[in-house]
């Protein structure tokens, strides 16, 4: 299994500020990673896909970058409604999720 | 507009099975994977297996053989899950999502409660 290690498991940010989420592979996964948004009591909703790319109607906010085991989540001007948890996920082998990151507003 | 609707909340007792289903409309069915997920409070999500939706081709995370059967009826574009032999283990929200390596379309989740 591919281990994905997420950090860090909790952020408390301002609104208008930049947040950063990383995301760490046990192995090269070769830009194979998504990066997903999920609010309280809903299923998750995808927001990046190979990496760096922006799914469907997903704010320009929301960036993804990185390369072999390494790779992260940019959220610019942070707004009140990113307040969720994030979750990496890896699909170079079969499907692993990281552990999440809650984003709360300070 | 793609949609992945889910079957409501099941309260079920250790032992037992249970069948959830996922209805799709808004793309083609057989064209696509369906897979289905596992999110327990604190833990990380878990990919339980796919199910092509054209020839009902399965492939299964091992940690789920054998406690998940995957199907799919063509002519309703539904999906389904079996989980048999229920055990508190099993308590959890299933997603049901559309799977193209990553999951693009997330049903809206149901929670299985195992119970006495």
């Amino acid at each position: 299994d591919i281990q994905m290690t997420q950090s860090p498991a909790s952020l408390s940010a301002s609104l208008g500020e930049t947040v950063t989420i990383e995301c760490r592979a046990s192995e090269d996964i070769y830009n194979g990673l998504a990066w997903y948004q999920q609010k309280p009591g809903k299923s998750p909703q995808l927001l990046i896909y190979n990496a760096n790319s922006l799914h469907t109607g997903v704010p320009s906010r929301f960036s993804g970058s990185g390369s072999g085991t390494q790779y992260s989540l940019k959220i610019n001007s942070l707004q009140s409604e990113d307040v969720a948890s994030y979750f990496c996920q890896q699909y170079y082998d079969y499907p692993t999720f990281g552990a999440g990151t809650k984003l709360e507003l300070k | 507009e793609v949609q992945l609707q889910q079957s409501g909340a099941e309260l079920v007792k250790p032992g037992a099975s249970v069948k959830l289903s996922c209805k799709t409309s808004g793309y083609t069915f057989s064209n696509y994977y369906m897979s289905w997920l596992k999110q327990m409070p604190g833990q990380n999500i878990e990919w339980i297996g796919n199910i092509y939706g054209g020839n009902g081709g399965t492939g299964y995370n091992q940690k789920f053989k054998g406690k998940a059967t995957l199907t799919v009826d063509k002519s309703s574009s539904t999906a389904y899950m079996d989980l048999s032999s229920l055990t508190s283990e099993d308590s959890a929200v299933y997603f049901c999502a559309r799977y193209i390596n990553y999951f693009d379309y997330w049903g809206q989740g149901v929670m299985v409660t195992v119970s006495s």
